[in-house]
């Protein structure tokens, strides 16, 4: 079945970084655009990067942008979410999500399990 | 940067009650308003996308409707499973891609 299962997370401390996975099982990984979203504790959704199909054309949010960095294998069906510089706001489960389209933003419309990211000294 | 703004926070309803959620977008959207639904614990999952169509597998209690910048879901009578967070999404213009703040649905 169509699936994305995260990895990585866990507990750090401000200013050192973290690298999150996804593994993408049950779809040809390689033909959809796959975003990050993350979700504070007891707070609303907050999408954070997109990478197109083939990895050429990358898009962050103010947020994650100079310090996260959206990357993909597509010959080992995973994207990546390298986070670095963290600091306490950055606490949040993290989702990848597949998106309809390949080369455009369509619709999420299936998202992983989520990760655990906590940065606490 | 487009603002959305969900109402109201929480909503307390009774199972066959009838459910209507509102989003407001800061500027137009045209009809790129996707509905999402969290229950505690979980993903969120896909329910409705370009305003008014109903992804794979949704029932179809569950309708969206509206376009430039209101926005309404709309449950017609509340299954004990749709007790849960809504939020709203748009892909008009971007990046950021946004979200609402997120309606609460909760047993009355």
């Amino acid at each position: 079945q169509v699936q994305l299962v995260e990895s990585g997370g866990g507990v750090v401390q401000p200013g050192r970084s973290l690298s999150l996975s996804c593994a993408a099982s049950g779809f040809t990984f390689s033909r959809y655009a796959m975003h990050w979203v993350r979700q504070a504790p007891g707070k609303g959704l907050e999408w954070l990067a997109v990478i197109w199909y083939d990895g050429n054309y990358k898009y962050y949010a103010d947020s994650a942008k100079g310090r996260f960095i959206i990357s993909r294998d597509n010959s080992k069906n995973t994207l990546h979410l390298q986070m670095n510089s963290l600091r306490a706001e950055d606490t949040a489960v993290y989702y990848c999500a597949r998106d309809v389209g390949s080369s455009w933003i369509d619709r999420f419309d299936v998202w992983g399990q989520g990760a655990l990211v906590t940065v606490s000294s | 940067e487009v603002v959305l703004t969900q109402s109201p926070a929480t909503l307390s309803l009774s199972p066959g009650e009838g459910a209507t959620l509102s989003c407001r977008a800061s500027q137009s959207v045209s009809s790129y308003l996707a509905w999402y639904q969290q229950k505690p614990g979980q993903a969120p999952r896909l329910l409705i996308y370009d305003a008014s169509k109903r992804a794979t597998g949704v029932p179809a209690r569950f309708s969206g409707s509206g376009s430039g910048t209101d926005f309404t879901l709309t449950i017609s009578s509340l299954e004990p499973e749709d007790f849960a967070v809504y939020y709203c999404q748009q892909r008009s213009d971007w990046p950021p891609l946004t979200f609402g703040g997120g309606t609460k649905v909760e047993i009355k």
